[in-house]
């Protein structure tokens, strides 16, 4: 099983900063890593696919980067409505598994 | 626009079953695998279970392996997930997701809560 290490678990960001978002995989994944966003009460949005392909209708504020073990989401001139729970998941093999999460807060 | 909405959840004794529903909508659901993903309170999300577009295969985490069992019916767009054996363990917040990207498109999630 491939253990995600994600930091940090929490983040507060004033509107214009750049935020990084660390993903971290015990075993080599390749590419195969997406990320998603999560506000409370909503559904998760797909937001990166194989760690660096900007979901279509996403901002292009967000982008990914990394191969193999370690992955970052950025945020760059993160906004208000930026503020939710991220995750990253590792499809490479079963069973699929989750980073810890990181809450982002926008002062 | 693509919708998957989660229902069945409730309070549940240990020991006990539920049933959880996704319905699917917006798009053509026997074409894709469907996904179950979990997250208990203050924990991170677990994947569950996953089942192939046409029922033909089934996989499932250890942590629920041989008690709850997922499935579908295409004619209804809905999928499924049989939760037997329940434990305060399974307290969570339960997702349906398609299989495309993969886990393209989520629920809002359904609330289990195991206690007696």
């Amino acid at each position: 099983e491939t253990t995600l290490t994600q930091s940090p678990a929490f983040m507060s960001a004033t509107p214009g900063d750049k935020v990084n978002i660390s993903c971290k995989a015990s075993q080599d994944i390749d590419d195969d890593m997406n990320w998603y966003q999560q506000k409370p009460g909503e559904a998760a949005i797909f937001i990166i696919q194989e760690a660096t392909t900007l979901v279509p209708g996403i901002p292009p504020r967000f982008s990914g980067s990394g191969y193999g073990t370690d992955f970052t989401l950025t945020i760059n001139n993160i906004e208000s409505e930026d503020a939710a729970y991220y995750f990253c998941l590792q499809h490479d093999n079963f069973p699929l598994t989750f980073g810890g999460g990181t809450k982002v807060e926008i002062k | 626009q693509v919708q998957l909405v989660e229902s069945g959840g409730g309070v549940v004794q240990p020991g006990r079953s539920l049933r959880l529903s996704c319905a699917a909508s917006g798009f053509t659901f026997s074409s894709y695998g469907m996904h179950w993903v979990r997250q208990a309170p203050g924990k991170g999300l677990e994947w569950v279970a996953v089942i192939w577009y046409d029922g033909s295969n089934k996989y499932y985490a250890d942590s629920v392996k041989g008690r709850f069992t997922i499935s579908r019916d295409n004619s209804k767009n809905t999928l499924y997930l049989q939760m037997n054996s329940l434990r305060a363990e399974d307290t969570a917040v339960y997702y349906c997701a398609r299989d495309k990207g993969p886990l393209d498109v989520w629920g809002k999630g359904t609330t289990v809560t195991v206690s007696s």
